[in-house]
């Protein structure tokens, strides 16, 4: 089975603090994302990334930088958390750029709350 | 962007089927239409997709319009494990990305 895990499944953090939010995939996958998830607003694609170094903006880029140094590990960075980045983060994976209607398999969510 | 239309909740009996419809109108011609449904606590999860053609898989079937402007995710027999909210998708060949609205969210009655 393909597993996408999120290192946590619930955190809270301060305002202006740096947080890292972290995606595993194990199926060798070359498509990964970030989406929120906010009530009455649906899933948003905040950032993904088809290859280790790129990356490229969804449509809710701002106050979100993205890395991936290795292929299986796609990292979401709230440089300085502000109130209304509070919301549930849903990582996916998908098998690769050229299949370009790939499913997605997503990971469990961290529900992220910044105080 | 191509945009879906879905109803905000459905109701099922267990055993019985559903269909679920959804509308997107201003579907292009390259739009692939994408079904997607969210346990509660879980990450949505895959459930089908197509183009043209009708498409079956283990889960449910898909039945698209001839003028693709409106699909149907069909449910053979509803389970209590069926759920979810489900949500119709539309994706385009810049980066297979999913842009999910608000979703179906079906309640199964035993």
């Amino acid at each position: 089975d393909v597993k996408v895990t999120q290192s946590s499944r619930y955190l809270v953090k301060r305002t202006g603090e740096k947080v890292f939010l972290e995606c595993v995939q194990d199926m060798d996958h070359e498509n990964m994302f970030w989406y929120r998830q906010d009530p009455g607003l649906g899933l948003r694609l905040i950032y993904f990334s088809y290859d280790v170094k790129m990356k490229e903006k969804g449509d809710i880029p701002e106050g979100y930088s993205v890395s991936r140094e290795k292929k299986e590990r796609f990292s979401l960075i709230l440089e300085s958390a502000s109130t209304n980045q509070t919301s549930m983060y849903l990582c996916a994976s998908s098998f690769s750029r050229l299949g370009l209607h790939d499913e997605q398999f997503f990971g469990p969510g961290t529900r992220l709350t910044v105080l | 962007d191509a945009k879906t239309t879905q109803p905000n909740s459905m109701e099922s009996n267990e055993e019985e089927p559903v269909h679920l419809p959804c509308n997107h109108s201003t579907i292009s011609g390259t739009d692939y239409i994408h079904w997607y449904r969210q346990l509660p606590s879980q990450g949505p999860e895959y459930v089908i997709h197509g183009l043209t053609s009708n498409v079956n898989n283990r889960m449910a079937s898909l039945a698209i319009a001839e003028d693709r402007k409106s699909s149907t995710l069909i449910l053979h027999r509803a389970t209590l494990r069926d759920a979810a909210v489900y949500y119709c998708i539309l994706t385009y060949n810049a980066g297979n990305m999913l842009t999910f609205g608000g979703g179906t969210r079906l309640m199964v009655k035993p």
